[in-house]
């Protein structure tokens, strides 16, 4: 039903172990966004990626590293994370929204991260 | 201030009332705005954007007062199914999309 997806749904990680989140959208959008839902707390932007091309990066700790290889796929690459960075993971996907007025974004069902 | 503001809740409603949430956001320069809504664990999805007009879905309408800087969802006839958290959102630029932390409804039979 969604045309975006995330791979895996539920990761649990030790703060020694790297690993990485996978994002595919079928919306032949061509931006996309990776976001953190932390309990309780609005939505966090973490990253943007336009045209594959990165245009945001909101003070992200360098333990996460995004790679956006095409306007379909989408990477967080996890590395060294500490327990506070257990949240959901979301990816989202828009139109370019250079010149678009109402750029909805669309989201996939997350990664549920648990750092120990 | 907090960027985008909403009133938590919870709303506890019987099925078939009407009810409203507001939304105030603190950038005047605001170009557009969602009202999304997110099931208990699963991603947001688009409710409906918000049209300077205003604008109706079926039992959902959305409205924007520019001048007070604040956004209104109303539903009518509350169904069970409508019970969830929704999210008032504000895109300040070409990808900055602000989200308020939710309001959350239940709505009893």
């Amino acid at each position: 039903e969604t045309g975006v997806t995330q791979t895996p749904r539920h990761l649990v990680m030790g703060m020694t172990n790297k690993k990485s989140l996978k994002c595919e959208q079928h919306l032949g959008h061509n931006a996309m966004y990776w976001y953190k839902q932390s309990a309780k707390k609005p939505l966090e932007l973490m990253f943007v990626y336009s045209l594959e091309e990165r245009v945001e990066n909101n003070s992200v700790p360098s333990r996460f590293s995004p790679e956006c290889p095409n306007s379909s796929h989408l990477f967080l690459h996890l590395h060294t994370l500490q327990p506070e960075d257990s949240a959901l993971y979301l990816c989202a996907s828009s139109q370019d929204p250079s010149g678009a007025r109402y750029n909805e974004q669309f989201f996939g069902p997350g990664t549920r991260l648990t750092v120990l | 201030r907090k960027e985008v503001e909403q009133d938590p809740g919870p709303f506890n409603v019987p099925e078939g009332a009407t009810v409203a949430f507001n939304c105030t956001y603190s950038n005047s320069a605001s170009q557009s705005f969602f009202w999304y809504r997110q099931d208990c664990r699963k991603e947001p999805k688009l409710l409906m954007s918000v049209y300077s007009s205003g604008n109706e879905d079926g039992r959902f309408t959305a409205q924007l007062n520019r001048a007070s800087q604040y956004i209104s969802l109303l539903i009518r006839d509350s169904k069970l199914s409508d019970s969830a958290t929704y999210l008032c959102v504000v895109n300040e630029g070409l990808n900055d999309m602000r989200f308020g932390a939710g309001t959350r409804l239940t709505v009893k039979p």
